[in-house]
């Protein structure tokens, strides 16, 4: 079965402080992507990555980046973290060209839930 | 840009009814995929049903079928015999498909909270 691991299930931070969330992989997916979770808002997309080292913006990239140094791993990082960015944060991978079996599906973690004090 | 529409932000359904779930889209491309995902309280997202927009045939998984109608830009979830472990949030979820590279990510409708009363 694919896995899709997020590091932290729970965590609360102060305000400035910078957060990092990791999450790992197991199926060698080449695309993996942050999605911010929040009620009557659905998911947004924060950033993606579709190769090692690559980065895309999503919809909502504002005051967070990532690192992606490794295939497995994809890291959402808070600079400075701000009590708007409170929220349920889901990590999903999912194979990349279509002739690797790209049916679309996205794998995704259990989620992290961020409470920014 | 695409966008996913969910109408029906809570339902309920008694248990061993049928439900649906409505979902639109817009969009002006002609190659794409339509998703059902569903997120059970406390637990990940799974994947329920999926259609490919160039196949007129509506998809079928078990209980669960889909109503795809590409010119109205409609897709719908209909779940059989409802069962308490349906009980989740449900979101619709739009893909463009690109042949040549398979990135696009998936954008999401806002979703429907599914509650199966016994």
């Amino acid at each position: 079965d694919v896995k899709v691991t997020q590091s932290s299930r729970y965590l609360v931070k102060r305000t400035g402080e910078k957060v990092f969330l990791e999450c790992v992989q197991d199926m060698d997916h080449e695309n993996m992507f942050w999605y911010r979770q929040d009620p009557g808002l659905g998911l947004r997309l924060i950033y993606f990555s579709y190769d090692v080292k690559m980065k895309e913006k999503g919809d909502i990239p504002e005051g967070y980046s990532v690192s992606r140094e490794k295939k497995e791993r994809f890291s959402l990082i808070l600079e400075s973290a701000s009590t708007n960015q409170t929220s349920m944060y889901l990590c999903a991978s999912s194979y990349g060209l279509a002739g690797r079996g790209n049916t679309g599906e996205l794998f995704f973690g259990e989620g992290s839930r961020l409470t920014v004090l | 840009a695409q966008t996913v529409t969910q109408s029906q932000p809570e339902m309920s359904v008694q248990e061993a009814e049928t439900v649906t779930l409505s979902c639109t889209y817009d969009t002006s491309e002609n190659n794409y995929y339509l998703f059902w995902y569903k997120q059970p309280p406390s637990r990940q997202m799974i994947l329920v049903i999926r259609q490919e927009a160039y196949k007129q045939q509506n998809a079928t998984e078990n209980r669960f079928s889909v109503n795809f109608q590409k010119a109205a830009k409609s897709f719908s979830l209909k779940i059989s015999d409802s069962q308490l472990g349906d009980t989740a949030m449900y979101f619709c979820a739009f893909m463009k498909h690109e042949y040549d590279s398979g990135n696009t990510p998936l954008v999401f409708g806002k979703g429907t909270r599914l509650s199966v009363i016994a």
